[in-house]
C-alpha cells in the first residue's frame, strides 16, 4: 500500500543542523511531490517544504527560507529535509505527506511525525 | 498569503448529532481546498479534497461543499470516532495554508 515514513528527529541545540527522512513506497516515487508539515506542541499545522515530483522545483515556507533544504534521492524513494541554524521556534513534530493525484498538493498519506526539540 | 478561517474554533456536540464547521478564504481558490482529521498525539488523516471528493476509505457520513472563498465540511450523524481536530488546507497557490483547526468535543 501507498506509505510514507517519516524519521530523523531528536534533541539538538539552537544553532545546531539535523537532517530528517521521508522513506516512501507503493507508488511511483517520481510521479508525486513530497511535502513537509510541522506541528508547533499544541498548535495547528503548517506547510515548511515541498520538492516537485521530479526535483527540480523546490519551495520553502518563509520561516525556514534559507535555513532548510530539501532534497529526494531517487535509487532510495526517500526525501530529505536538512534543517540547518535551528531555532527554538523550529520545535515541532515533523510530517512527512505526499501530494495528491493529479499533481494537485493536497497532503496524503501523511507519514507518523517525527519530533524535532530544539533546546540548550 | 492566502489566509484560511474556521469557524467555529471548537464545538461540543452529542453522537448523532449533524455538525458543520466553516472554512473560509481570504481570496478566491476555485475547489482547491481539502479537509483533515487529527487525533491526539497521531498524525492528520485525509478526508476530503477538491471541496468535496471523499478521500477513498472515508465514511459517508462526512462530506464537503463550496468553491470560490466559503467551504462547508459536514458530518451528518456524529460518531464516537469522529471526535479530534478538523483542518481546512487551501492548495491554489504557494504557501500552501491552514485553518486554525476546529476541535470537535463530546458534549
Amino acid at each position: 500500500q501507498v506509505q510514507v515514513v517519516d524519521s530523523g528527529g531528536g534533541v539538538v541545540q539552537p544553532g545546531r543542523s539535523l537532517r530528517l527522512s521521508c522513506a516512501t513506497s507503493g507508488f511511483t516515487f517520481n510521479r508525486y511531490g513530497i511535502h513537509w508539515v510541522r506541528q508547533a506542541p499544541g498548535k495547528g499545522l503548517e506547510w515548511v517544504a515541498v520538492s516537485s515530483y521530479d526535483g527540480s522545483n523546490k519551495l520553502y515556507a518563509d520561516s525556514v527560507k534559507g535555513r532548510f533544504t530539501i532534497s529526494r534521492d531517487f535509487s532510495k524513494d526517500t526525501v530529505y529535509l536538512q534543517m540547518n541554524s535551528l531555532r527554538g521556534e523550529d520545535t515541532a513534530v515533523y510530517y512527512c505527506a505526499r501530494a495528491g493525484t493529479s499533481g494537485h498538493n493536497w497532503f496524503g498519506p501523511w507519514g507518523q511525525g517525527t519530533l524535532v526539540t530544539v533546546s540548550s | 498569503d492566502i489566509q484560511m478561517t474556521q469557524s467555529p474554533s471548537s464545538l461540543s456536540a452529542s453522537i448523532g448529532d449533524r455538525v458543520t464547521i466553516t472554512c473560509r478564504a481570504s481570496q478566491g481558490i476555485d475547489i482547491w481546498l481539502a479537509w483533515y482529521q487529527q487525533k491526539p498525539e497521531t498524525a492528520p488523516k485525509t478526508l476530503i479534497y477538491a471541496a468535496s471528493t471523499l478521500q477513498s476509505g472515508v465514511p459517508s457520513r462526512f462530506s464537503g461543499s463550496g468553491s470560490g472563498t466559503d467551504f462547508t465540511l459536514t458530518i451528518s450523524s456524529l460518531q464516537p470516532e469522529d471526535f479530534a481536530t478538523y483542518y481546512c488546507q487551501q492548495y491554489t497557490s504557494y504557501p500552501l495554508t491552514f485553518g486554525g483547526g476546529t476541535k470537535v468535543e463530546i458534549k
